[in-house]
Protein backbone atom coordinates (compact mmCIF):
# COMPACT_ATOMS: atom_id res chain seq x y z
CA UNK A 1 0.00 0.00 0.00
CA UNK A 2 1.62 3.69 -0.76
CA UNK A 3 2.21 5.24 1.68
CA UNK A 4 3.33 9.33 2.46
CA UNK A 5 3.69 9.76 5.96
CA UNK A 6 4.04 13.54 7.89
CA UNK A 7 6.58 13.86 10.78
CA UNK A 8 3.67 15.14 13.12
CA UNK A 9 -0.56 15.36 12.84
CA UNK A 10 -0.11 18.23 15.42
CA UNK A 11 2.54 20.84 16.31
CA UNK A 12 2.77 23.94 18.19
CA UNK A 13 5.55 26.46 18.23
CA UNK A 14 6.39 29.98 19.33
CA UNK A 15 6.83 32.77 16.84
CA UNK A 16 10.13 32.53 16.07
CA UNK A 17 11.07 29.55 16.17
CA UNK A 18 12.94 27.33 13.27
CA UNK A 19 10.46 24.71 12.57
CA UNK A 20 10.71 21.67 10.41
CA UNK A 21 8.08 19.85 8.45
CA UNK A 22 9.37 16.62 7.37
CA UNK A 23 7.51 14.78 4.71
CA UNK A 24 8.78 10.61 3.65
CA UNK A 25 7.24 8.69 0.68
CA UNK A 26 7.69 4.91 -0.12
CA UNK A 27 7.13 4.56 -3.48
CA UNK A 28 10.10 6.00 -5.68
CA UNK A 29 8.20 9.18 -6.43
CA UNK A 30 10.15 11.41 -8.13
CA UNK A 31 7.70 14.61 -7.62
CA UNK A 32 6.83 15.92 -4.05
CA UNK A 33 5.17 18.69 -2.85
CA UNK A 34 3.84 20.86 -0.03
CA UNK A 35 0.80 22.74 0.45
CA UNK A 36 -1.07 25.04 2.90
CA UNK A 37 -4.79 24.82 3.53
CA UNK A 38 -6.64 27.69 5.15
CA UNK A 39 -10.71 28.13 5.36
CA UNK A 40 -11.77 30.24 2.58
CA UNK A 41 -8.55 29.64 0.41
CA UNK A 42 -8.36 25.87 -0.88
CA UNK A 43 -4.93 24.58 -1.35
CA UNK A 44 -1.89 26.68 -1.93
CA UNK A 45 1.47 25.19 -3.34
CA UNK A 46 4.15 26.45 -0.97
CA UNK A 47 7.19 24.20 -3.07
CA UNK A 48 7.49 21.96 -5.59
CA UNK A 49 10.33 19.20 -6.18
CA UNK A 50 10.76 17.29 -9.16
CA UNK A 51 13.83 15.25 -8.13
CA UNK A 52 16.80 15.11 -5.27
CA UNK A 53 18.24 18.71 -4.58
CA UNK A 54 15.50 20.31 -7.32
CA UNK A 55 13.10 22.75 -6.50
CA UNK A 56 10.74 25.14 -7.82
CA UNK A 57 8.77 27.78 -6.46
CA UNK A 58 5.07 27.78 -6.34
CA UNK A 59 2.35 30.54 -5.63
CA UNK A 60 3.26 31.39 -2.21
CA UNK A 61 6.73 30.11 -1.21
CA UNK A 62 7.41 33.69 1.06
CA UNK A 63 8.43 32.44 4.40
CA UNK A 64 9.56 29.10 3.76
CA UNK A 65 11.93 27.08 1.92
CA UNK A 66 12.66 23.55 1.26
CA UNK A 67 15.18 20.84 1.26
CA UNK A 68 15.62 17.32 -0.73
CA UNK A 69 18.58 15.70 0.25
CA UNK A 70 17.08 12.17 -0.79
CA UNK A 71 14.35 10.70 -2.99
CA UNK A 72 12.16 9.40 -0.34
CA UNK A 73 12.11 12.69 1.93
CA UNK A 74 10.75 16.41 1.29
CA UNK A 75 11.33 19.30 4.16
CA UNK A 76 9.44 22.38 4.54
CA UNK A 77 11.53 24.63 6.87
CA UNK A 78 10.22 27.61 8.21
CA UNK A 79 12.67 30.11 9.14
CA UNK A 80 11.11 31.81 11.51
CA UNK A 81 7.93 31.15 12.28
CA UNK A 82 4.91 33.91 12.12
CA UNK A 83 1.52 33.76 13.65
CA UNK A 84 0.16 34.06 9.87
CA UNK A 85 1.80 30.68 9.34
CA UNK A 86 -0.49 29.04 11.29
CA UNK A 87 -1.97 26.75 9.07
CA UNK A 88 -2.84 23.27 7.69
CA UNK A 89 0.22 21.30 6.08
CA UNK A 90 -0.05 18.52 3.21
CA UNK A 91 2.42 17.08 1.59
CA UNK A 92 1.88 15.16 -1.70
CA UNK A 93 3.75 13.24 -4.26
CA UNK A 94 3.31 11.45 -7.80
CA UNK A 95 5.64 9.94 -10.64
CA UNK A 96 7.07 12.16 -13.02
CA UNK A 97 5.71 11.40 -16.43
CA UNK A 98 4.52 13.53 -19.12
CA UNK A 99 1.14 14.76 -19.00
CA UNK A 100 1.69 13.90 -15.16
CA UNK A 101 0.12 10.98 -12.96
CA UNK A 102 -2.07 10.75 -9.36
CA UNK A 103 -0.95 12.57 -6.49
CA UNK A 104 -0.73 10.57 -2.90
CA UNK A 105 -1.14 12.84 -0.01
CA UNK A 106 -0.19 12.37 3.46
CA UNK A 107 -2.45 12.64 6.44
CA UNK A 108 -1.61 16.56 7.10
CA UNK A 109 0.31 17.95 9.45
CA UNK A 110 -1.64 21.12 11.67
CA UNK A 111 0.75 23.61 12.68
CA UNK A 112 -0.32 25.71 15.04
CA UNK A 113 2.23 29.41 16.07
CA UNK A 114 1.76 30.99 18.68
CA UNK B 1 -0.97 29.30 -11.75
CA UNK B 2 -3.00 26.83 -13.62
CA UNK B 3 -5.77 26.27 -10.86
CA UNK B 4 -8.78 24.89 -11.33
CA UNK B 5 -11.89 26.97 -9.94
CA UNK B 6 -15.27 24.51 -8.69
CA UNK B 7 -17.94 25.43 -8.35
CA UNK B 8 -20.35 26.03 -6.43
CA UNK B 9 -18.37 26.72 -3.53
CA UNK B 10 -21.16 24.28 -1.27
CA UNK B 11 -23.56 22.29 -2.28
CA UNK B 12 -26.52 20.23 -0.11
CA UNK B 13 -27.98 17.21 -0.72
CA UNK B 14 -30.51 14.36 0.17
CA UNK B 15 -28.78 11.15 0.61
CA UNK B 16 -29.94 9.12 -2.76
CA UNK B 17 -30.11 12.00 -4.75
CA UNK B 18 -27.37 13.43 -7.53
CA UNK B 19 -24.26 15.77 -6.86
CA UNK B 20 -23.00 17.44 -9.45
CA UNK B 21 -20.16 19.98 -9.69
CA UNK B 22 -18.10 22.21 -11.88
CA UNK B 23 -14.54 22.67 -12.66
CA UNK B 24 -13.53 25.67 -14.93
CA UNK B 25 -9.88 26.64 -15.87
CA UNK B 26 -7.51 28.82 -18.32
CA UNK B 27 -4.83 26.83 -19.89
CA UNK B 28 -4.64 24.23 -22.09
CA UNK B 29 -4.50 20.58 -20.69
CA UNK B 30 -2.90 17.09 -20.82
CA UNK B 31 -4.89 15.64 -17.80
CA UNK B 32 -7.77 16.89 -15.22
CA UNK B 33 -7.56 15.26 -12.42
CA UNK B 34 -10.66 15.11 -9.28
CA UNK B 35 -9.80 14.48 -5.82
CA UNK B 36 -11.85 14.22 -2.52
CA UNK B 37 -10.69 15.29 1.04
CA UNK B 38 -13.02 14.29 4.29
CA UNK B 39 -12.62 16.59 6.85
CA UNK B 40 -9.11 17.73 8.16
CA UNK B 41 -7.57 14.83 6.10
CA UNK B 42 -5.31 14.35 3.38
CA UNK B 43 -6.85 14.55 -0.51
CA UNK B 44 -7.32 11.46 -2.15
CA UNK B 45 -7.20 11.11 -5.77
CA UNK B 46 -10.72 9.86 -7.53
CA UNK B 47 -10.24 10.09 -11.42
CA UNK B 48 -8.18 11.28 -14.13
CA UNK B 49 -9.10 12.17 -17.56
CA UNK B 50 -7.48 12.87 -20.29
CA UNK B 51 -7.55 15.43 -22.84
CA UNK B 52 -8.23 13.50 -26.00
CA UNK B 53 -11.20 11.88 -23.46
CA UNK B 54 -14.60 13.70 -23.25
CA UNK B 55 -16.31 11.29 -20.37
CA UNK B 56 -14.59 8.86 -18.00
CA UNK B 57 -17.19 6.41 -15.45
CA UNK B 58 -15.64 4.84 -12.21
CA UNK B 59 -18.05 3.40 -9.73
CA UNK B 60 -20.89 5.96 -9.20
CA UNK B 61 -18.50 8.77 -10.44
CA UNK B 62 -19.19 10.51 -13.86
CA UNK B 63 -16.37 13.15 -14.97
CA UNK B 64 -17.09 14.92 -18.49
CA UNK B 65 -14.90 16.87 -19.80
CA UNK B 66 -15.28 19.61 -22.70
CA UNK B 67 -11.58 21.11 -23.71
CA UNK B 68 -13.48 23.90 -26.05
CA UNK B 69 -15.03 25.25 -22.95
CA UNK B 70 -12.10 24.69 -20.68
CA UNK B 71 -14.87 23.21 -18.04
CA UNK B 72 -15.17 19.26 -16.67
CA UNK B 73 -17.42 18.72 -14.46
CA UNK B 74 -18.18 15.77 -11.66
CA UNK B 75 -21.27 13.65 -11.34
CA UNK B 76 -21.64 11.51 -8.39
CA UNK B 77 -25.28 9.50 -8.64
CA UNK B 78 -27.26 8.05 -5.90
CA UNK B 79 -25.71 9.91 -3.17
CA UNK B 80 -24.18 8.79 0.24
CA UNK B 81 -23.94 10.59 3.34
CA UNK B 82 -20.32 8.78 3.18
CA UNK B 83 -19.58 11.37 0.70
CA UNK B 84 -19.62 14.12 2.20
CA UNK B 85 -16.49 15.90 1.67
CA UNK B 86 -14.69 18.57 -0.46
CA UNK B 87 -13.80 18.40 -3.98
CA UNK B 88 -11.20 19.78 -5.27
CA UNK B 89 -9.91 19.32 -9.44
CA UNK B 90 -6.88 19.71 -10.79
CA UNK B 91 -6.33 20.42 -14.29
CA UNK B 92 -2.45 19.77 -15.75
CA UNK B 93 -0.49 21.04 -18.24
CA UNK B 94 2.65 19.33 -19.78
CA UNK B 95 4.57 20.16 -16.47
CA UNK B 96 4.35 18.04 -13.22
CA UNK B 97 3.19 20.27 -10.94
CA UNK B 98 -0.43 20.52 -9.37
CA UNK B 99 -2.41 23.38 -8.27
CA UNK B 100 -5.65 22.90 -6.67
CA UNK B 101 -8.57 25.91 -6.31
CA UNK B 102 -10.61 26.23 -3.30
CA UNK B 103 -12.86 23.14 -3.91
CA UNK B 104 -16.59 22.03 -3.59
CA UNK B 105 -18.02 21.75 0.16
CA UNK B 106 -20.45 18.97 -0.82
CA UNK B 107 -22.90 17.94 2.14
CA UNK B 108 -25.26 14.77 1.82
CA UNK B 109 -28.14 14.89 4.07
CA UNK B 110 -29.27 11.32 5.55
Amino acid sequence: DVKVTQSSRYLVKRTGEKVFLECVQDMDHENMFWYRQDPGLGLRLIYFSYDVKMKEKGDIPEGYSVSREKKERFSLILESASTNQTSMYLCASSLRATGGQEAFFGQGTRLTVV
Amino acid sequence: SQQGEEDPQALSIQEGENATMNCSYKTSINNLQWYRQNSGRGLVHLILIRSNEREKHSGRLRVTLDTSKKSSSLLITASRAADTASYFCAPLTGANNLFFGTGTRLTVIP
